[in-house]
């Protein structure tokens, strides 16, 4: 169960569009179909932003797609606004019941 | 409205035991499963178990199989997790989530300190 890989931290200017990548395994991202996407604010609980790879909850914006390839799995942020600013976490289901979630990536708004 | 509130974290010594329990409302309780997920001060998202709807499937990271244990009660929407052996590194905020479209639902939190 280890943590997926993400980077550390990307950042760009508002408007334009940022991917955050989420590296795993055959065994995790490659394997299954229930990759999600987290957005979490200092201090607050984390807010699902994509499930199912690709799938967004009603009221999340459409700035926000999801995508897989592989082993690694992508969120990408287009027209980056100020408020997108913010820790983002993925989540691979890896079988028997279990979860993993990445290394977690902060988002900066230049 | 859908809320998901924890309680029972606290100050505890290392070797120690808490429960903690995660009251939920607003949705049919028995249709969805609840996972545990816990975070450091100023680190990242761990999974740390999960319980079905019926509570027959259960599941734990490695890190804490063996020693803690999680449960529900249908009839008062609760879901628990006992920890027991505790030690330092399992001093994080807990915070429990419903999963459906992902994990759609979460408590804000209860922290966990583990010290002497």
């Amino acid at each position: 169960q280890s943590a997926l890989t993400q980077p550390a931290s990307v950042s760009g200017s508002p408007g334009q569009s940022v991917t955050i990548s989420c590296t795993g395994t055959s065994s995790d991202v490659g394997a299954y179909n229930y990759i999600s996407w987290y957005q979490q604010y200092p201090g607050k609980a984390p807010k699902v932003l994509i499930y199912e790879v690709s799938n967004r909850p009603s009221g999340v914006p459409d700035r926000f797609s999801g995508s897989k390839s592989g082993n690694t799995a992508s969120l990408t942020i287009s027209g980056l606004q100020a408020e997108d600013e913010a820790d983002y976490y993925c989540s691979s289901y890896v079988g028997a019941s279990t979860n993993v979630f990445g290394t977690g990536t902060k988002v900066t708004v230049l | 409205e859908v809320q998901l509130v924890e309680s029972g974290g606290g100050l505890v010594q290392p070797g120690g035991s808490l429960r903690l329990a995660c009251e939920a409302s607003g949705f049919t309780f028995i249709n969805y499963l609840i996972d545990w997920v816990r975070q450091a001060p100023g680190q990242g998202l761990v999974w740390v178990s999960r319980i079905g709807g019926d509570g027959t499937t259960k599941s734990y990271a490695d890190s804490v199989k063996g020693r803690f244990t999680i449960s529900r009660d249908n009839a008062k929407n609760t879901v628990y997790l006992q920890m027991n052996s505790l030690r330092a590194e399992d001093t994080a905020v807990y915070h429990c989530a419903r999963g459906a479209a992902g994990l759609d639902y979460w408590g804000q939190g209860t922290l966990v300190t583990v010290s002497s």
